[in-house]
């Protein structure tokens, strides 16, 4: 039972365009939502993250978008440029007992091109 | 300031060997998780450390165990090692206590099992 759904393995941009990565989840307890990006050979690096309470969070040219009826979140990065080419999950987290576990997507490809 | 450090970084095994990875946290962490990343697949939770207990777990067998030490480090190990426990093993930390806090991943540990 995936709680955390990335329904596009992979997505190409051309460099310059926006990107946008979308993330549709099932559990209504969530209360935060993160995204990570991740190069081969590298751990998860934090991205941007959303709280349920909130519809948009914006960090320079990243922008995470939470719709929280249709229980869908999107990543927005405008402008893309090639160093964004990488895999982009999307996490999930509830407090449960006092501690944060984060229900991972599958992730997305991200290829920028020049 | 180091982040989050895991070793070894590549490691083989035979089936039905054991095995032990390590992970120290960013400083000033109080709490370690553990995460199981196959291949064309999200993290998935393993557990999670915090005061030298584990105070949540995911859905993975006994063989499966983890320790804490006074000093925030982390010990995964792995019991009767299966062909399918080839995975890429992240260790991610964080602040415990109340509210939401960013977790930080290391660069995980590769292991193969043949």
């Amino acid at each position: 039972d995936q709680q955390v759904k990335q329904n596009s393995p992979s997505l190409s941009v051309q460099e310059g365009r926006i990107s946008i990565l979308n993330c549709d989840y099932t559990n209504s307890m969530f209360d935060y939502f993160l995204w990570y990006k991740k190069y081969p050979a590298e751990g998860p690096t934090f991205l941007i993250s959303i709280s349920s309470i909130k519809d948009k969070n914006e960090d320079g040219r990243f922008t995470v978008f939470l719709n929280k009826s249709a229980k869908h979140l999107s990543l927005h990065i405008v402008p893309s440029q090639p160093g964004d080419s990488a895999v982009y999950f999307c996490a999930a987290s509830f407090t449960q007992g006092g501690s944060e576990k984060l229900v991972f997507g599958k992730g997305t490809k991200l290829t920028v091109n020049p | 300031d180091a982040g989050v450090t895991q070793s070894p970084t590549h490691l083989i095994k035979t089936r039905g060997q054991q095995v032990t990875l390590r992970c120290s946290p960013k400083s000033g962490h109080d709490t370690v998780s553990w995460y199981q990343q196959a291949l064309g697949q999200g993290p998935q939770f393993i557990f999670q450390y915090y005061e030298e207990e584990e105070r949540q777990r995911g859905n993975f067998p006994d063989r499966f165990s983890g320790h804490q030490f006074p000093n925030y480090s982390s010990e995964l190990n792995v019991n009767a090692l299966l062909l399918g426990d080839s995975a890429l093993y992240l260790c991610a930390s964080s602040l415990g206590g109340p509210g939401v806090n960013t977790i930080y991943f290391g660069e995980g540990s590769w292991l193969t099992v043949v």
